[in-house]
C-alpha cells in the first residue's frame, strides 16, 4: 500500500521569504499526487497534482511542485510567502485503485 | 472543477443520538464516495468507501455499525454516527470520484468543506 511522509510538522518562514515544503512517498507504481492546504476549521483546498508529464507541476496561489521519482519525491515550493498562506498542507498519494492516502501534514507560520 | 458539498457543516448532539452527514456531488455522478474523520491537528484518516448500490467497504478499525454509509445515488452518500458518543468528535469530510476524462486510470477525488461534529 501507498503510504506519504511529510518530515516537518511545523515550519516557520518570514513574509516574503521562499518556502519549501518536503513529501516524500511510497509507493510501487506509478503515483498520482497531490497538495492540499486546508486553513483552519475549513475542508481541503487542491493546490496542484501530479498524474504525468512534466515533472514540475504549477498550482493556484503561486505553489509549484516537482516530482523526482528517483528521490520519491514531490516537494511544494513558492517563492515568496504571503501572510494568507499560514495553514496546514497536506501531501497525498493516490494509488491505481484509487485509494488516497494522506500525509500528517505540516503547519505553516509566516511571521510579519 | 466538480463540487461536492456536506451538510451540515456544523452540529452539535448530546451523547447517545444519532446524527446523518450528507454528502452532495453537485454537478457529477459520483460512482464512489469516500468518507474521512480529522481528528485536531492531524491528518485525513480513511473511514470507508462506497461505491453507489453497494455496501461500503470499512476501514480496519472502524465500527461498521456504528458509522452508518449509504449511497443510493450517484449524487449522495450519508454518513450516520450511531449512538454518537464524545470520543466521536471529529471533522468528517467526503470526497466523491466520478468519470472524468483525461486522466489516464486515475479518476481524482473532489473533497466536500467538512463537517464539524461536537457531541456533548
Amino acid at each position: 500500500a501507498q503510504s506519504v511522509t511529510q518530515p516537518d510538522i511545523h515550519i516557520t518562514v518570514s513574509e516574503g521569504a521562499s518556502l519549501e515544503l518536503r513529501c516524500n512517498y511510497s509507493y510501487g507504481a506509478t503515483p498520482y499526487l497531490f497538495w492540499y492546504v486546508q486553513s483552519p476549521g475549513q475542508g481541503l483546498q487542491l493546490l496542484l497534482k501530479y498524474f504525468s508529464g512534466d515533472t514540475l507541476v504549477q498550482g493556484i496561489k503561486g505553489f509549484e511542485a516537482e516530482f523526482k521519482r528517483s528521490q520519491s519525491s514531490f516537494n511544494l515550493r513558492k517563492p515568496s510567502v504571503h501572510w494568507s498562506d499560514a495553514a496546514e498542507y497536506f501531501c497525498a498519494v493516490g494509488a491505481g485503485n484509487n485509494d488516497m492516502r494522506f500525509g500528517a501534514g505540516t503547519r505553516l507560520t509566516v511571521k510579519p | 472543477g466538480a463540487v461536492v458539498s456536506q451538510h451540515p457543516s456544523r452540529v452539535i448532539c448530546k451523547s447517545g443520538t444519532s446524527v446523518k452527514i450528507e454528502c452532495r456531488s453537485l454537478d457529477f455522478q459520483a460512482t464512489t464516495m469516500f468518507w474521512y474523520r480529522q481528528f485536531p491537528k492531524q491528518s485525513l484518516m480513511l473511514m470507508a468507501t462506497s461505491n453507489e448500490g453497494s455496501k461500503a467497504t470499512y476501514e480496519q478499525g472502524v465500527e461498521k455499525d456504528k458509522f452508518l454509509i449509504n449511497h443510493a445515488s450517484l449524487t449522495l452518500s450519508t454518513l450516520t454516527v450511531t449512538s454518537a458518543h464524545p470520543e466521536d468528535s471529529s471533522f468528517y469530510i467526503c470526497s466523491a470520484r466520478g468519470a472524468t476524462g483525461g486522466f489516464s486510470s486515475y479518476n481524482e477525488q473532489f473533497f466536500g468543506p467538512g463537517t464539524r461534529l461536537t457531541v456533548l
